[in-house]
């Protein structure tokens, strides 16, 4: 596809599951960003992939976030243990390669815990 | 620590009513000042970067300006379908960027 895909576009779950957000950036690049905006807020960094490795995870809110990007391409964002406060937009970014000014957005994941 | 400032929160125009919209930011060495768009149920949609004071872009009816410490989105004649969220980011040190609230906007026809 031409843009940034996410799925699935909605996911609810229960307070302790286990979930799992998937991304797929524009082909051929190579930066990969997750952001997480909350109602009323503005996106809010969580971590950059630059190719496979985890270039920058300070945005990482505790130790039951975590994400993978196996081939450096498709990534995945796991949560762990899940908790209502958890309840936001999960949005993913791509740009062509590190330092590339623009950061093209996908429609986000829209996560619910109950 | 980068802080982003947007105001105001929300603004209501009428149709062919221009206006401003305010970044105030700041960051310890500027790498780039984006604004962004989003509607609703939607991912940001980029619209412009600035890198420097003085420097100016603009598309359609949309211009980007920026000093050192403020952003300006000026809407000239806005139109019911500017109608969306204005968001300012700023990238500093750090890889991602560091967004403010946004700006509400809605233009009545």
């Amino acid at each position: 596809g031409a843009g940034v895909s996410q799925t699935p576009s909605n996911k609810v779950t229960e307070k302790g599951k286990y979930v799992e957000l998937r991304c797929d950036p524009i082909s051929g690049h190579t930066a990969l960003y997750w952001y997480r905006q909350s109602l009323g807020q503005g996106p809010e960094f969580l971590i950059y992939f630059q190719g496979t490795g985890a270039a920058d995870d300070s945005g990482l809110p505790n130790d039951r976030f975590f994400a993978v990007r196996p081939e450096g391409s498709v990534s995945t964002l796991k949560i762990q243990r899940t908790e209502r406060g958890d309840s936001a937009v999960y949005l993913c970014a791509s740009s062509l390669f590190w330092g590339s000014d623009t950061q093209y957005f996908g429609p986000g994941t829209r996560l619910t815990v109950l | 620590e980068d802080q982003v400032t947007q105001s105001p929160e929300a603004l209501r125009l009428q149709e062919g009513e221009s206006s401003s919209l305010n970044c105030s930011y700041t960051v310890s060495g500027l790498r780039g000042l984006f604004w962004y768009r989003q509607d609703p149920g939607k991912g940001p949609e980029f619209l412009f970067t600035l890198y420097s004071a003085g420097e100016e872009k603009e598309k359609e009816r949309l211009k980007a300006t920026l000093t050192k410490k403020e952003s300006f989105l000026h809407i000239t004649a806005p139109k019911p379908e500017d109608s969306a969220t204005y968001l300012c980011a700023s990238r500093g040190g750090a890889d991602g960027l560091t967004f403010g609230k946004g700006t509400h906007l809605i233009i009545q026809p």
